[in-house]
């Protein structure tokens, strides 16, 4: 079984300062992490990805993800946000579990508001 | 990154009718496909997965009947809402995976469905 928890489901910071979305996992076998963005009415668009490689994971637009397994989490970080970061953001789990079909399981989402 | 595409994006149609959603994987093949279901504010909500060449398997609750899902080749999944009514009305998304337990999934852009 797996599972995702996103503890905020909303997070407002200003432009120019760091932003940090938490989330946490649960899964039965080695997972894969993704962060995923959406934009109103838009499709989702990957942020990054971890597959047990490097722990720390950098994506696009200059956010990065930390996989600690000991704290089963993977929060995604930007150092400085801009006002086009503001969007709804996943965190997704799969674990790799042949009998799923690499289901992917979504956390609840956190809107990401970021102010002047 | 990989595409997938999504037709219609928007689409309204009248209660009773049925309503057909494309989606293609454009450059790449899609052994799995994922259906979700998102309503306003909420994440994701996964309908059924689709291997190429196979029935789908749909979560509980939702009825097969009434969402007919086609895979019928590896870069093109169809969803099929028969018999549409207003509570039909939501955001649908596809996704697909290329083979193995830790490939990230792309995602269409989304259909707006309206029943009126």
């Amino acid at each position: 079984a797996q599972s995702v928890t996103q503890l905020d489901s909303h997070v407002s910071v200003s432009e120019g300062t760091p932003v940090l979305l938490r989330c946490n996992y649960s899964s039965s076998y080695s997972p894969s992490l993704f962060w995923y963005v959406q934009h109103p009415n838009k499709g989702l668009q990957l942020l990054l990805k971890y597959t047990s490689a490097a722990t720390l994971v950098k994506g696009i637009n200059g956010f990065e993800a930390e996989f600690k397994k000991s704290e089963t989490s993977f929060h995604l970080t930007k150092p400085s946000a801009h006002m086009s970061d503001a969007a709804e953001y996943f965190c997704v789990v799969s674990d790799r579990n042949p009998g799923t079909a690499s289901k992917l399981t979504f956390g609840t989402g956190t809107r990401l508001q970021v102010t002047l | 990154g990989a595409v997938v595409s999504q037709h219609p994006s928007r689409v309204i149609c009248k209660s009773g009718t049925s309503v057909k959603i494309e989606c293609r994987s454009l450059d790449f093949q899609a052994t799995t496909m994922f259906w979700y279901r998102q309503f306003p504010k909420q994440s994701l909500m996964l309908m059924a997965t689709s291997n190429e060449g196979s029935k789908a398997t749909y979560e509980q609750g939702v009825e097969k009947d009434k969402f007919l899902i086609n895979h019928a080749s590896l870069t093109l999944s169809t969803l099929t809402v028969t018999s549409a009514h207003p509570e039909d009305s939501s955001f649908y998304i596809c996704s697909a995976r290329a083979a193995g337990g830790n490939t990230e999934a792309f995602f269409g852009q989304g259909t707006r469905l309206t029943v009126v």
